[in-house]
């Protein structure tokens, strides 16, 4: 599976805006940008996803780079709720891509 | 709605012992899975049902490690004979189960947290 390379960690201030970063130079051209998160002692939860053109929904919205080796998932405005560590995974349109695998993400630290 | 539901929440067992653990996915979900978290580490794919078969066990550390799902919904993992290296945080998700969905959404539980001692 390609890889994706995240910071370790981020800090930001309550109700200011977050950009989290995300690598991928070596993504395939069928290959979907996720985004999952993990609250402490909580299961992850999906944030968003795309393939090439920028995306958005209620929690969050996803800018892709125009070669697509990079991506950034934008909190708009963060809160307390949203410390969390921050996963960036590609999924395949084949073989097993039911396994959902995470590296070790970006812990983000909202400040009040 | 219910989300995905998991049980114990939290679960300490001395080594040697079995243990059962249980999950409850989102209704009308036909696939599910088992995963499992260590601490530090990332997330770790054990098995995968699609209704009450189960396509995939290839994660399955070892065969101290059973899954079954009954009624294409409830699931439980059993870990026999349990060892200190099973410390770790077991996870469940389901999704819809559509074939070829390859960006389907999975809905994680809260996680059973097991230490053994």
């Amino acid at each position: 599976d390609a890889k994706t390379t995240q910071p370790n960690s981020m800090e930001s201030n309550e109700e200011e805006p977050v950009h989290l970063p995300c690598n991928h130079s070596t993504i395939s051209g069928t290959d979907y940008i996720h985004w999952y998160r993990q609250l402490p002692s909580q299961g992850p939860e999906y944030v968003i996803h795309g393939l090439t053109s920028n995306v958005n929904n209620r929690m969050a919205s996803l800018a892709i780079a125009e070669d697509r080796k990079s991506s950034t998932l934008i909190l708009h405005r963060a809160t307390l709720r949203d410390a969390a560590v921050y996963y960036c995974i590609l999924r395949n349109s084949g073989g097993s891509n039911y396994k959902l695998t995470f590296g070790k993400g970006t812990l983000l630290t909202v400040n009040p | 709605g219910a989300g995905v539901s998991q049980s114990p929440s939290n679960k300490v067992t001395e080594k040697g012992k079995d243990v059962e653990l249980r999950c409850d996915p989102i209704s009308g979900h036909t696939a599910l899975y088992w995963y499992r978290q260590s601490l530090g580490q990332g997330l770790e794919f054990l098995i995968y049902f699609q209704g009450n078969s189960a396509p995939d066990k290839s994660g399955l550390p070892s065969d101290r490690f059973s899954a079954e799902r009954t009624g294409g919904s409830v699931s439980t993992l059993t870990i026999q004979r349990t060892q200190q290296e099973d410390s770790a945080v077991y996870l469940c998700a389901s999704s819809l189960g559509t074939s070829g969905r390859y960006q389907e959404t999975q809905y994680f539980g809260p996680g059973t947290r097991l230490l053994v001692l």
